[in-house]
């Protein structure tokens, strides 16, 4: 089936350094969402991106949806403690089923 | 926003016996609804998509007859695990498709344990 090769597996930052993470694929995406979970709970949306090139942020995160459609990066700048966890791209292949697709995802651990 | 609840949050129980998982979408409604499960350290497995009013569309790989799911209204789809064997035990997560934003919002996620 399809899949979403998401790089890096883990990353060990220090607070206040920028991180960026992305996900590319072989085939064509709809959509493109970036997720947080934090241990034991849900994954909780952080950016969703619907148009080829679009570059959207949220406060200090910053998604890209690649040119090709089937890529896509994650950045988060200037990090503190409180954005470890795990960090999640998915992919929509088409609107009609809504099915997503995950990649194996980022885990992030920030030193103080 | 988009809020998504499930209950239980976590669950223990015996091998052999049923149980069942609710989600609901508190603040919205969700004419599709996705039932994932996920392993330790490892992604999100969609199971099931389960539309409202219709029968759930399952994975390969997943037994419906194991994983019972009923959507019976815009806000409430429930997973049942049917005669739970220890292999079952896992993180559950639910979520539902805000109509025609085309995004999935996450419940908390049911830890099952079997014993």
């Amino acid at each position: 089936g399809q899949q979403l090769n998401q790089s890096p597996q883990s990353m060990f930052i220090q607070e206040g350094e920028d991180v960026s993470m992305n996900c590319t694929s072989s085939s064509i995406f709809n959509t493109w969402l970036w997720y947080k979970q934090d241990p034991g709970e849900g994954p909780v949306l952080l950016i969703a991106l619907y148009k080829a090139g679009e570059l959207t942020s949220n406060g200090r995160l910053t998604a890209q949806f690649g040119i090709t459609r089937k890529d896509s990066f994650l950045n988060i700048s200037a990090s503190i403690p409180s954005d470890v966890g795990i960090y999640f791209c998915a992919g929509q292949l088409s609107s009609n089923t809504g099915k997503l697709i995950f990649g194996q995802g980022t885990t992030l651990q920030v030193k103080p | 926003g988009a809020v998504v609840s499930q209950h239980p949050s976590w669950v223990i129980c015996k091998s052999g016996t049923s149980v069942k998982i609710e989600c609901r979408s508190l603040d919205f409604q969700a004419t599709t609804m996705f039932w994932y499960r996920q392993f330790p350290k490892q992604s999100l497995m969609l199971m099931a998509t389960s539309n409202e009013g219709s029968k759930a569309t399952y994975e390969q790989g997943v037994e419906k007859d194991k994983f019972l799911i009923n959507h019976a209204s815009l806000t409430l789809s429930t997973l049942t695990v049917t005669s739970a064997h220890p292999e079952d035990s896992s993180f559950y997560i639910c979520s539902g498709e805000k109509d025609s934003q085309e995004t999935q919002y996450f419940g908390p996620g049911t830890r099952l344990l079997v014993l």
